[in-house]
This record gives C-alpha cells, sequence and structure tokens, in this order.
C-alpha cells in the first residue's frame, strides 16, 4: 500500500505570495491532518480533516486555510507569506479522527524569501 | 492546557544495550491516547507504538515498548537492543478527546557502535 505523499517536496517563496501545498494519503484514510515543524517552535499542528470537513483547528492566523476532497486528498493554502512561515510543512492521514494512529508523509520544505 | 514535557533533549546510548526515552503528559480529558513516532534525519515521522488510556497492558511492538504510568502520567519508550538505524529524534505525542496531536519537544537519541 502506497504511503502518503506530498508535493512539492521542496518549494522557495518570497514574501507576500501564497502557496499551495498537497497531500495524499494512504488508500482508505478519511482523516487527514496538517503539522508545521520549525526548529524553536517545535511541531505544531494546523488543522485536521475528516469526510470533507474541519474537524479541528490549531492556533495559526487565517492566512492558513485548507480543505479536503471528496477522495481525501487534502490541500494547505497560505496567504500572503512571511518569512516565519519558513518550515517543513507535514501530512498524516489516518482511518479516521480521534484515536488512531497517524501516518506522515515526507513534509514539504517551505523557505520564505 | 494539554501539555508533552519530554526532559531530554539529548541521549546516548551503547549498541545492543537498552534505552528509556521519558515522557510525561498532562491532561484532564478521561480518554486519551500515547504515541511515539520516530523522525530520522530524512525527516519523516514514523510511528513506532501507541498505548490507550484504557489499556490495562503495557503496549509492546517489536523492540519497542511503552512503560505506562497512568496515576503518575508518565507514557516512556523503552527501546531494547539498540541499533545504529535508531539514531534519530523521538516524539511523545498524546492525543486528548479533541482529535488533535499535541507533540513534546523531543529527545536526540544517538547510538554510539
Amino acid at each position: 500500500k502506497a504511503g502518503v505523499t506530498q508535493t512539492p517536496r521542496y518549494l522557495i517563496k518570497t514574501r507576500g505570495q501564497q502557496v499551495t501545498l498537497s497531500c495524499s494519503p494512504i488508500s482508505g484514510h478519511r482523516s487527514v491532518s496538517w503539522y508545521q515543524q520549525t526548529p524553536g517552535q517545535g511541531l505544531q499542528f494546523l488543522f485536521e480533516y475528516f469526510s470533507e470537513t474541519q474537524r479541528n483547528k490549531g492556533n495559526f492566523p487565517g492566512r492558513f486555510s485548507g480543505r479536503q476532497f471528496s477522495n481525501s486528498r487534502s490541500e494547505m493554502n497560505v496567504s500572503t507569506l512571511e518569512l516565519g512561515d519558513s518550515a517543513l510543512y507535514l501530512c498524516a492521514s489516518s482511518l479516521a479522527s480521534g484515536l488512531y494512529e497517524q501516518y506522515f508523509g515526507p513534509g514539504t520544505r517551505l523557505t520564505v524569501t | 492546557a494539554q501539555k508533552i514535557t519530554q526532559t531530554q533533549p539529548g541521549m546516548f546510548v551503547q549498541e545492543k544495550e537498552a534505552v528509556t526515552l521519558d515522557c510525561t503528559y498532562d491532561t484532564s480529558d478521561p480518554s486519551y491516547g500515547l504515541f511515539w513516532y520516530k523522525q530520522p534525519s530524512s525527516g519523516e515521522m514514523i510511528f513506532l507504538i501507541y498505548q490507550g488510556s484504557y489499556d490495562q497492558q503495557n503496549a509492546t511492538e517489536g523492540r519497542y515498548s511503552l512503560n505506562f504510568q497512568k496515576a503518575r502520567k508518565s507514557a516512556n519508550l523503552v527501546i531494547s537492543a539498540s541499533q545504529l538505524g535508531d539514531s534519530a529524534m523521538y516524539f511523545c505525542v498524546s492525543s486528548p478527546g479533541t482529535y488533535k496531536y499535541i507533540f513534546g519537544t523531543g529527545t536526540r537519541l544517538k547510538v554510539l557502535a
């Protein structure tokens, strides 16, 4: 069974631009979560989607948004990029929402200049 | 607020020896899950082991076992017979009943030949 895939793997953007990251979950998984990882803040939860609905959201500004499609694939969008948005963005999928182990993708390394 | 504490930022262990990585958690939810993940230098997060708050027995997965002490709110990871490939960052994660993961700051483990 294929694992979680994320595209692109690396991205360089300039301040003020917007970016869209994509995540394809493991087949059969309906929950997708997004995380931001930085050296200073560690791993922080962004949001979770289940059956195309946002189930939970972390403490991030409204510039960070996401969505999930009917095939469970998910996208994350960051508008008006700031230097502090430079991070590794990890996507994780699980069978359902709740107490299920999550399987992570390789991440998208975003650099904002 | 929910919190995960990993007090060991870095640890060394000799190959073939056992090592314990500490984790304490703070949650008021009666139902929660505890997870351990491994993140090698490649960046991908790898699921290792899961313990549910109502599980009577400590979880084990191959060389990994979770020493769950509910009254102390601790969930230490024990790796037996360490291998060079175990060198990585290890994260303790809790999932309270709010459908999101809370990550600890991680412990960087280095296995010495």
